[in-house]
Formats: C-alpha cells, structure tokens, sequence
C-alpha cells in the first residue's frame, strides 16, 4: 500500500463547477500538507500549504486536513478552463523535507 | 528572480549511453532535491543535498546513478549506463530550508528518453 493515494482521474468538469480533489494517507508523522498544480511539460507549483487539521482559504481555492481521518482535499470553485492541469497532494514530516506525493489527479474544465 | 533552471529540458538516447542533466537552484537555497517523475505518477525523491552534502540518497539507484553538487550551488545527476525503463521525467528542486514547511520550487524538468 502506497502512504499516500490520490485518485488518478481524469476528471472533466464544466466552466464554473465547484471541483473536489481527495486524497488519503496513512504516515501519522506526516504534518505538512501541500498541493501542487502542474501543467502540461512543466514543473509542479505550490499551490496551497496547510499545516495540521482544519481549512486555509486563498481565493476560489480550499485546502482542507482531516488528520483524524488521514484524508486531505481541495475544493476549486467556479473553475476556469485555465485550472485545466494535474493536481499532485504531497505530504511531509516535521523534521524534513521530503515530500511524499499522491499519483495526480487529471482535470479538464471544459467551456 | 530567476527560477530554478535545468538543462536540457529533452533528451534522447541509446541505452547503455551515459546521460547527465544539470540544475541551477533559485539563488541562496541551500537545499537542493532531485526527483524522478513516471508518466502519470507523482515526482520521487532520488537525492537530497544541503549544501554539498548528500542527506538523503536512499532512493538513488547507486549502481548507474551519481550525483554531485559542488560548492553546494549547481547540481548534476547522470546516469550511466541508461536503461529503457530510465525514460521519465528528471525534476530538480530547491528550497530555503530543510524543514517539512520549506516551500520547494521545481524547475521545468528534463524529459528522458531511451531507446
């Protein structure tokens, strides 16, 4: 069993639809919570960053930690083609940086 | 700012050539990340240096794969000899700090190719 699984997609979704992306974990030591968003032949970027339990809102973006539950999502509302991209969880420790990813999931916001 | 700059940014060879691809982290991060990314997966560390020094290189294929990061700025991992299931995607990344909480910012990657 992978630490962290992240359904693959793809998911396709209309302009203007709120999006939903999940993923779980199962490393209890993991307390940095991240999500990348990566376009096509480019690197990934930091997107959102929350730390323990609980929401961080930026803009049509929300992060939500549930670590009683080891389950992480991201929530995109009113969604814009330009947020056509895969979206990567990642998961690290305290005490280091190494990131632990889920797979990515895929996400077409079509017109 | 500049970004965190690889080179080159495709490659294609032969296997048992030898490859090697080069990193320039964002100016004054002192610590440096190579990650290997699958076609549909997510990225995976090889390598982690701060400064010169080689922290964390439990996932790195010691048998073909080096890496070096003189005076603890640019950075160059190579494979030798390639193998066909080496074709992926070599991202390189730099962060301020070594913490879980240090942002990490990746660049373009390089996309391998053996045949």
């Amino acid at each position: 069993q992978k630490e962290v699984e992240q359904d693959p997609g793809p998911l396709s979704v209309p302009e203007g639809a709120i999006v939903s992306l999940n993923c779980t974990y199962s490393n209890s030591a993991f307390q940095y919570f991240m999500w990348y968003r990566q376009y096509s032949r480019k690197g990934p970027e930091l997107l959102m960053y929350t730390y323990s339990s609980g929401n961080k809102e930026d803009g049509r973006f929300t992060a939500q930690v549930d670590k009683s539950s080891k389950y992480i999502s991201l929530f995109i509302r009113d969604s814009q083609p330009s947020d056509s991209a895969t979206y990567l969880c990642a998961m690290a420790t305290g005490t280091a940086s190494k990131l632990t990813f889920g797979t990515g999931t895929r996400l077409q916001v079509t017109l | 700012e500049a970004g965190v700059v690889q080179s080159p940014r495709y490659k294609i060879i032969e296997k048992k050539q030898p490859v090697a691809f080069w990193c320039n982290p964002i100016s004054g991060h002192n610590t440096l990340y190579w990650y290997l990314q699958n076609l549909g997966q997510g990225p995976e560390l090889l390598i982690r240096y701060e400064n010169e020094e080689a922290v964390d290189d439990s996932q790195l294929p010691k048998d073909r794969f080096s890496a070096e990061r003189l005076k603890g700025v640019d950075s160059t991992l190579k494979i030798q000899p390639a193998e066909l299931g080496d074709s992926a995607v070599y991202l390189c990344a730099s962060s301020l700090g070594r913490r879980g909480n240090d942002e990490q910012y990746f660049g373009p990657g390089t996309r391998l190719t053996v045949t």
